[in-house]
């Protein structure tokens, strides 16, 4: 079955540490993005990219970075820079970045839950 | 920019009774969608369902309907004979077709439980 799996499900980082959040899509979707959310609040934007080798800052970047080299794999890395990483993280995918069809809705991940200890 | 108000930070209702989710927007696109998702305490998001802002009829799908009015620039959700397993957070969003608007936008959800 086609979606997106995010890896790991649950992840502990200490202070000072980088890390890194994985997604990966086999739904041959063009766009990719990452929200956070936290506790009883809603998703905010951190990068989105429309296509391999391109990616573009979301509301909340800082402290963040992405890649996207292949077209399935679009990693996030929560940098030491990022101050209060703790929350709930999901990757989302489409088929493209909007055009001239707003139909096409966001296939979601399960999410990865970050956790600073 | 676009924005979506989910006015409701809470909701409760009875199993079996129907349950309306209010979702307001604003947006300056002429052409634009509308979409709901559900996100159960595990955290996934699904999809429920969709509208068009040129659709002629509301959406349906299932035990779920959207009632559009596009001049109150509204687009609530409405659950029918409601479930345990509606008990979850319910995000309306949208996404538009100009710059940034082509992004999906979310509210800030609504919080449902369903009582036995």
């Amino acid at each position: 079955d086609g979606g997106i799996t995010q890896s790991p499900k649950y992840l502990f980082r200490k202070e000072g540490q980088n890390v890194t959040l994985s997604c990966e899509q086999n739904l041959n979707h063009d766009a990719m993005y990452w929200y956070r959310q936290d506790p009883g609040q809603g998703l905010r934007l951190i990068y989105y990219s429309q296509i391999v080798n391109d990616f573009q800052k979301g509301d909340i970047a800082e402290g963040y970075s992405v890649s996207r080299e292949k077209k399935e794999s679009f990693p996030l890395t929560v940098t030491s820079a990022q101050k209060n990483p703790t929350a709930f993280y999901l990757c989302a995918s489409s088929i493209d970045h909007g055009s001239s069809q707003p139909r096409y809705g966001y296939t979601f991940g399960s999410g990865t839950r970050l956790t600073v200890v | 920019a676009q924005k979506i108000t989910q006015t409701q930070p809470g909701m409760f209702v009875q199993e079996k009774e129907a349950v309306t989710l209010d979702c307001t927007y604003d947006t300056s696109d002429p052409s634009y969608g509308l979409f709901w998702y559900k996100q159960p305490s595990s955290g996934e998001m699904i999809f429920l369902i969709y509208q068009g802002s040129y659709d002629q009829q509301n959406a349906t799908e299932g035990r779920y309907s959207l009632n559009f009015q596009k001049a109150r620039k509204s687009a609530n959700l409405v659950i029918s004979a409601s479930q345990l397993g509606d008990s979850a957070m319910y995000f309306c969003a949208m996404r538009g077709v100009s710059g940034s608007a082509r992004q999906l936008t979310f509210g800030s959800g609504t919080q449902l439980t369903v009582l036995p």
